[in-house]
């Protein structure tokens, strides 16, 4: 069965701090990957997705970039976090076919302090 | 541009009765998704519907699509405590890519 791995779970940085979130997927090759983020109470915005090793498609401009380097790995960074940077950070994945539903792992909670 | 609201927003029910939830977009879709968020977790897929008139049914909770209205709603039947979560409806744009959320609905259900 596949399954989603991310990490850290938590994570307080300081304003200015670089970041840096790990996503693997287990179980299934060539998987769309994602990253979103959900401020506290609201909905969750798309951040980046991949359909690739090196693909990258951005969602939304900001101080944030997404790598994947390998088949099942997805990588969350900024060289400089924001206040506004905080919130929950969730990565999904999904099959090729088009009526796959997102599948997320347990996100990762980020306060800039 | 695709929109996607959600209501209510918030639904506090006691255990045993029943209610809807309602979701509501604004241009031609053919995909829809209901997600469970418990609180501080992260989302669990419920239902994916495909088609017009598309009705699925799990446990407690049953979710239909009118692609016509452009609605979907979850029904929850003789509610229990555990059915607790926010509940999020997404639906497709052209891609298998994005999908445009709704804010979420806070259901809290007491014993």
């Amino acid at each position: 069965s596949q399954t989603i791995h991310q990490w850290p779970a938590t994570l307080v940085q300081p304003v200015g701090s670089p970041l840096s979130l790990e996503c693997t997927v287990e179980g299934t090759s060539n998987p769309n990957l994602y990253w979103y983020r959900q401020a506290a109470g609201r909905g969750l915005q798309l951040l980046f997705y991949s359909v690739g090793i090196g693909q990258i498609s951005s969602e939304v401009p900001q101080n944030l970039s997404a790598s994947r380097p390998q088949d099942r790995q997805f990588i969350l960074s900024s060289k400089k976090l924001l206040l506004s940077d905080s919130g929950f950070y969730l990565c999904a994945w999904n099959g090729p076919a088009a009526n796959s539903p997102l599948h997320f792992g347990n996100g990762t909670r980020l306060t800039v302090t | 541009e695709l929109k996607v609201e959600q209501n209510p927003l918030f639904l506090s029910m006691q255990e045993g009765k029943n209610y809807t939830i309602y979701c509501n977009y604004s241009t031609t879709s053919d995909r829809l998704y209901w997600y469970r968020q418990d609180p501080g977790k992260s989302l669990e897929s419920l239902f994916v519907l495909l088609s017009n008139g598309a009705v699925k049914q799990e446990g407690r909770l049953m979710a239909s699509l009118d692609t016509k209205a452009r609605l979907s709603t979850l029904h929850i039947t003789a509610a229990v405590h555990d059915l607790s979560a926010t509940y999020f409806c997404a639906v497709s744009m052209d891609s298998n890519y994005q999908l445009i959320w709704g804010a979420g609905t806070k259901l809290i259900i007491k014993p």
